[in-house]
């Protein structure tokens, strides 16, 4: 069955650093999120992402956040300057498959991210 | 997006059903309900969805009350790997938004 990656399952790094979490959806999925989930705290939408561009993002979503998706497989959430804060579990989901009448999204099973 | 009430916890034993209610008394016509789950630090599992009929697949039965106002999740035989929080989300249309997560239900299986 097919489901959504990511790497590295676990980062560490120090503040001020830049990282990028990386992600493959699936592969014939149109839709492209992230969210992440501070320890014992609710699951946070950050952005989503659609042909191309950013079709919706929240307010937690600010200038140090980007994404892209470099190639035809993946996509990546850039964080330039983390902070103590940022510390947390991100999660990427894929949905919305071409001729479909909906779209449920399906999460990969996160990248922890440790900000020291 | 409609807001949601879920009771914070629930117990049920193993092979029993479990169901687990969620109001969203100010839910629009153009809303769904959604079912999510997260099991410990994984990440979310789509379970299902529905707008006012009820609903049943491989998971799950979801039961929409006609005012549309309350649903009901139904594990017909819950198993141990069925602990988890439960979300339910309203929101609309199927389209692409963004999900918005609240507290959930956390069920514990008990064996």
């Amino acid at each position: 069955e097919p489901e959504v990656t990511q790497t590295p399952s676990h980062q560490v790094t120090q503040m001020g650093q830049e990282v990028i979490l990386r992600c493959v959806p699936i592969s014939n999925h149109l839709y492209f999120y992230w969210y992440r989930q501070i320890l014992g705290q609710k699951v946070e939408f950050l952005v989503s992402f659609y042909n191309n561009e950013i079709s919706e993002k929240s307010e937690i979503f600010d200038d140090q956040f980007s994404v892209e998706r470099p190639d035809g497989s993946n996509f990546t959430l850039k964080i330039r300057s983390t902070k103590l804060e940022d510390s947390a579990m991100y999660f990427c989901a894929s949905s919305g498959r071409a001729g479909s009448s909906y779209n449920e999204q399906f999460f990969g099973p996160g990248t922890r991210l440790t900000v020291l | 997006d409609a807001k949601t009430t879920q009771p914070p916890s629930m117990d049920c034993a193993e092979g029993r059903a479990a169901n687990l209610p969620c109001n969203h008394s100010t839910i629009s016509g153009n809303e769904y309900v959604y079912w999510y789950r997260q099991i410990h630090s994984q990440g979310p599992q789509y379970i299902i969805h529905g707008l006012k009929n009820n609903e049943t697949n491989e998971m799950a039965s979801l039961i929409i009350t006609e005012d549309r106002k309350s649903s009901t999740l139904i594990l017909p035989h819950a198993t141990l790997r069925d602990t988890a929080v439960y979300y339910c989300i309203v929101r609309v249309g199927t389209g692409r938004r963004a999900l918005t997560f609240g507290s959930g239900t956390r069920l514990q299986v008990q064996p």
